[in-house]
């Protein structure tokens, strides 16, 4: 199957800081990416829409300020936490939508621990 | 937007016995029910799906049914075994390309 590769895998920072999370395609296109997060023992809360060339489509209730999507390539969108916070804590899963397969693929997940 | 709600939230069941895992949704456009495995700290892994223009699908032990008109689709597991414990989630889906509406979850522990 396809292969989608998140970087870095985990990581842990400082208050205040921020942290950029990179979702590639592997072995395909992907126009559009989605980003997701998951809490501990919670279900995967969609939390934005990335689209390839264009500006990203936030769910409700997510800060789009804060959480900078940029999808500047065929094969890779990044997530931007700002000012990470406690609270920021989090499992964040992005998956690549193959246009031509119509299916999509989750990456592995990053763990972010802020401190 | 779409609301998905399973049940059970955890389920325990003897190796060799039958898990049933029920999903309700709420939009009528949603076409896609994908199932996904998630073991502790990975990626979800898609295990079975079914498109709106079937009942029913099977894949070895593990079965899909989808009642479109009560809005509700079940993942039948039969002859559990230890591995298959693990977390699972339902999702809906306009289509399998579309962003996804997860469930809460169903922590299923097959024990020997």
């Amino acid at each position: 199957g396809a292969v989608v590769s998140q970087h870095p895998s985990w990581v842990i920072c400082k208050s205040g800081t921020s942290v950029k999370i990179e979702c590639r395609s592997l072995d395909f296109q992907a126009t559009t990416m989605f980003w997701y997060r998951q809490f501990p023992k919670q279900s995967l809360m969609l939390m934005a829409t990335s689209n390839e060339g264009s500006k990203a489509t936030y769910e409700q209730g997510v800060e789009k300020d804060k959480f900078l999507i940029n999808h500047a390539s065929l094969t890779l969108s990044t997530l931007t936490v700002t000012s990470a916070h406690p609270e920021d804590s989090s499992f964040y899963i992005c998956s690549a939508r193959d246009s031509v397969q119509e299916t999509q693929y989750f990456g592995p997940g990053t763990r972010l621990l802020v401190l | 937007g779409e609301n998905v709600e399973q049940h059970p939230s955890t389920l325990s069941v003897q190796e060799g016995d039958s898990a049933v895992i029920k999903c309700t949704y709420s939009d009528s456009a949603s076409n896609y029910f994908p199932w996904y495995k998630q073991e502790l700290g990975k990626r979800p892994q898609l295990i079975i799906d079914i498109r709106s223009n079937v009942g029913e699908k099977k894949d070895q032990r593990i079965a899909v049914t989808l009642n479109k008109t009560a809005k509700h689709f079940s993942l039948h597991i039969t002859e559990t075994q230890p591995e298959d414990s693990a977390v699972y989630f339902c999702a809906a889906s306009i289509y399998s390309g579309y962003a996804l509406n997860f469930g809460k979850g169903t922590s299923l522990l097959v024990t020997p």
